[in-house]
């Protein structure tokens, strides 16, 4: 497909229990960001990934909250412990290239309910 | 910091009526401002950025320097513009985007 993939589309756990949520971003996009949207919140930061440099995790809430990009491409959140606050919308987005431009190209996102 | 605020969370208008969604932001250098959109069902997308001084589906936002401001405006609200709206703010050279809480908009028919 030719836009921002993630899966699983919905997901529902038990609080304690490890979640992994996916995203392939769009091919040829270098930049990958993720964000949480949360009813009140707005939609937060999380992490962002350029090409092979260090990404910028100073979005993550907590230390249970990792995020890899493997090859430069499909990039994986990862929840340890889910809490019931970790409860929201995680929105994964991809860009052309360094720089911002604004434009980000956002997938349908991963659901996440922890009860 | 970078902070982006939209003082209305819910908003509600009449088809034709003029809409305004309200955007304030706090930052100290120069910024670059920007509306995304999300329609029911569908993904976040960009709407229009405030230095291509576009109007886009009849919408249109000026940034204001002096008042820290980019509200998002439209004379005739029409009922497809039902939809959640972020405005966001970056900086030249910055890596990501800081949105706001967002407003959902409402036209009434």
């Amino acid at each position: 497909g030719a836009g921002v993939s993630q899966s699983p589309s919905n997901k529902v756990t038990e609080k304690g229990k490890d979640v992994e949520l996916r995203c392939d971003p769009i091919s040829g996009h270098t930049a990958l960001y993720w964000y949480r949207q949360s009813l009140g919140q707005g939609l937060e930061f999380l992490i962002y990934f350029q090409g092979n440099s260090a990404p910028d995790k100073s979005g993550l809430p907590s230390d249970r909250f990792s995020a890899e990009r493997t090859g430069g491409s499909v990039s994986t959140l990862t929840i340890q412990r889910t809490q019931q606050e970790d409860s929201a919308v995680y929105l994964c987005a991809s860009s052309l290239g360094a720089g911002l431009s604004g434009e980000l190209f956002f997938g349908e996102g991963s659901r996440l309910t922890v009860l | 910091a970078q902070r982006v605020t939209q003082p209305e969370k819910l908003l509600s208008v009449f088809k034709g009526a003029p809409v305004e969604l309200k955007c304030n932001y706090s930052y100290s250098g120069s910024p670059e401002l920007f509306w995304y959109v999300q329609y029911s069902r569908q993904r976040l997308q960009l709407l229009l950025r405030h230095i291509s001084r576009e109007s886009i589906k009849g919408f249109t936002a000026d940034l204001n320097k002096g008042e820290t401001s980019f509200h998002l405006k439209k004379p005739f609200a029409q009922e497809e513009d039902s939809a959640m709206y972020y405005c966001a703010l970056t900086s030249q050279g910055a890596q990501k985007l800081v949105f706001g809480q967002g407003t959902r908009l409402t036209i009434n028919p």
